[in-house]
């Protein structure tokens, strides 16, 4: 089973800041199978890049990923007040989908 | 598409958890879509439950497939959960959710249900 480890727990920033989340998988995985998704207090996980560098619906291009083998990051360029919130990367190969523990982005 | 979570949000110890999906706005039985049990405790966070594609076929996540068994019921636009022998380790908001069809990632999500096990 591929454990994926993301860092740092916490990242605290100021809108406008660049943030750089990272997520480090326990085996060598296809980028092609990663996905990063946004959570807001009280709500369910929101879809924002998946695939090798996909954004999904609705994702602005502030938004970016990189990486590969064991170790992906997700970029946000500029951070809006709107994209404070916790960021989790998940992964799917065996027939099994895991997640990371997640990095909360905060406001500094 | 929208799904929304129903259910029992308590639980008594060694009874068995069932919940509802119900598929809004989009068809369990429509294309190559996979739905769904996902949960989300404060010492697990997200963890995979398993699946189910309208033509009734299941993957359930080795750590809970011994107690795991999702059914679908397309009359309904449903697809359901049941979680048996439950324990306070299985206090967590639960959500369903749909895969993308042909891509293993979530693109809808319910709103998500808590449901606690306490006696």
């Amino acid at each position: 089973e591929i454990v994926l480890t993301q860092s740092p727990g916490t990242l605290s920033l100021s809108p406008g800041e660049r943030a750089t989340l990272s997520c480090k998988a326990s085996q060598t995985i296809s980028s092609s199978y990663l996905a990063w998704y946004q959570q807001k207090s009280g709500q369910a996980p929101r879809l924002l890049i998946y695939g090798a560098s996909s954004r999904a619906t609705g994702i602005p291009d502030r938004f970016s990923v990189s990486g590969s083998g064991t170790d992906f990051s997700l970029t946000i360029s500029r951070l809006e007040p709107e994209d404070f919130a916790v960021y989790y990367c998940q992964h799917y190969g065996s027939s099994l989908f895991t997640f990371g523990p997640g990095t909360k982005v905060d406001i500094k | 598409v929208q799904l929304q979570e129903s259910g029992p949000g308590l639980v008594k110890p060694s009874e068995t958890l069932s919940l509802t999906c119900t598929v809004f706005g989009g068809s369990v039985s429509g294309g190559s879509h996979y739905w769904s049990w996902i949960r989300q405790s404060p010492g697990k966070g997200l963890e995979w439950i398993g699946y189910i594609h309208h033509t009734g076929s299941t993957n359930y996540n080795p750590s809970l497939k011994s107690r795991v068994t999702i059914s679908v019921e397309t009359s309904k636009n449903q697809f359901s959960l049941k979680l048996t022998s439950v324990t306070a380790a299985d206090t967590a908001v639960y959500y369903c959710a749909r895969d993308q069809g042909g891509s293993p990632f979530f693109d809808s999500w319910g709103q998500g249900t808590l449901v606690t096990v306490s006696s």
